[in-house]
């Protein structure tokens, strides 16, 4: 299996600029989660899909946060107008269908510097 | 949502000695507890997990322990090597449909 794929791998940009990060599941994984790393603030959880539908988005920072998850091999998460303190990096992971006892596997990240 | 602990942040080790770090939790639903293991500008991989229903579980120099009265659960690494450095972090989750928390993360370093 490929694994987790993320694109792009690293992302530099100017802020008020519109970022779009990519990412295909491991086939046959019913949940998506994108996650957001910084020194600061750690690992944290912005969103989580199961069968393409969101559940969980408590953890989207605010309105220029969104995510999408047209089918079940590809979800996209856009940060629209970006701002430099949206720097970080981004990951996306699936696991199989029961949340709770099963392990995520991650992606290799996205690295974004806003300008 | 999960309350989640990770002690202590930073860990310096002799190579070959002991390693353990803690975990403290309070969502008593949490059944499930993994330990994850990120390198250096890589992605977090899972390292070891325990479901509720076992107490211990070990594979090769990596053990896991729970402590399910007591809400924390604990990651032992003997036999230290260099390659065990990086950061560990622990996501409890519980029965519910919830996301994951992780722990702010343990900075295992090891001393040559």
């Amino acid at each position: 299996d490929a694994g987790v794929i993320q694109s792009p791998r690293h992302e530099v940009t100017e802020m008020g600029q519109e970022v779009t990060l990519r990412c295909k599941p491991i086939s046959g994984h019913d949940y998506l989660f994108w996650y957001r790393q910084t020194m600061m603030r750690g690992l944290e959880l912005l969103i989580y899909f199961n069968n393409n539908v969101p559940i969980d988005d408590s953890g989207m920072p605010e309105d220029r946060f969104s995510a999408k998850m047209p089918n079940a091999s590809f979800s996209t998460l856009k940060i629209q107008p970006s701002e430099p303190r949206d720097s970080a990096v981004y990951f996306c992971a699936s696991s199989l269908s029961t949340l709770s006892s099963q392990p995520q596997h991650f992606g290799d990240g996205t690295r974004l510097s806003i300008l | 949502g999960e309350n989640v602990e990770q002690h202590p942040s930073t860990l310096s080790v002799q190579e070959g000695d002991s390693a353990v770090i803690k975990c403290t939790y309070s969502d008593s639903a949490s059944n499930y507890f993994p330990w994850y293991k990120q390198e250096l500008g890589k992605r977090p991989q899972l390292i070891i997990d325990i479901r509720s229903n076992v107490g211990e579980k070990k594979d090769q120099r990596i053990a896991v322990t729970l402590n399910k009265t007591a809400k924390h659960f604990s990651l032992h690494i003997t036999e230290t090597q260099p390659e065990d450095s990086a950061v560990y972090f622990c996501a409890p989750s519980g029965g519910g449909a919830d996301g994951l928390t992780f722990g702010k993360g343990t900075h295992l370093i090891i001393q040559p």
